[in-house]
């Protein structure tokens, strides 16, 4: 069974600063995780992925996470926020590629001007 | 690459009432494809696991006999909600399995509204 955590339903930053959005996963097996971007009324868009190759991963749009096992998290970055990252986030872990995701409750990125 | 399309964007409907939504993966062959509900400002839930050519697997919790899919061939997957009631409004997103990238691509969701 698998789990995750998203710290912070909510977080305000200003233009040009840092990103971090926190995300803690739960996995009996090895753990495929992803990051996912919500516009209003949209689908999901993939931003990044992590499946056992490389510990940091980047990914579109200037992002990226880092996967840190002893610390079972993927948190995501960017080190400079544009307001068009104003959008919904959402970590997903799966134990397998064909097995249906579990998402974390989401967290909303607000970008102060 | 990769593009996911659902079939329609939003529907509006009557209680009682039947609704199917399409998805279908553009310009790969997906083997597997889920579906997905998303309440507002919420999260999305697994509700079940499309496999081409046999029977979907419903997540705890989820009526089978109400959500009826269909995974009719490599690129298209079906959804009906059948005799729908107001609480089955909602946001339903499908996704695709790309077995080259393993990677789940999803589609634009459609928003159903049962009056």
């Amino acid at each position: 069974a698998q789990s995750v955590t998203q710290l912070g339903s909510h977080v305000s930053v200003s233009e040009g600063a840092l990103v971090l959005l926190r995300c803690n996963y739960s996995s009996s097996v090895p753990p495929y995780l992803f990051w996912y971007v919500q516009y209003p009324n949209q689908g999901l868009q993939l931003l990044l992925k992590y499946t056992s190759a490389a510990t940091l991963v980047k990914g579109i749009n200037g992002f990226e996470a880092e996967f840190k096992k002893s610390e079972t998290s993927f948190h995501l970055t960017k080190p400079s926020a544009h307001m068009s990252d104003a959008a919904e986030y959402f970590c997903a872990v799966t134990g397998g590629g064909a097995d249906g995701l579990t998402f974390g409750k989401g967290t909303h990125l607000i970008i102060q001007p | 690459g990769a593009v996911v399309s659902q079939h329609p964007s939003w529907v509006i409907c009557k209680s009682g009432t039947s609704v199917k939504i399409e998805c279908r993966s553009l310009d790969f062959q997906a083997t597997t494809m889920f579906w997905y509900r998303q309440f507002p400002k919420q999260s999305l839930m697994l509700m079940a696991t499309s496999n081409e050519g046999s029977k979907a697997t419903y997540e705890q919790g989820v009526e089978k006999d109400k959500f009826l899919i269909n995974h009719a061939s490599l690129t298209l997957s079906t959804l009906t909600v059948t005799s729908a009631h107001p609480e089955d409004s909602s946001f339903y997103i499908c996704s695709a399995r790309s077995g080259a990238t393993d990677t789940q691509y999803f589609g634009p969701g459609t928003r159903l509204t049962v009056l």
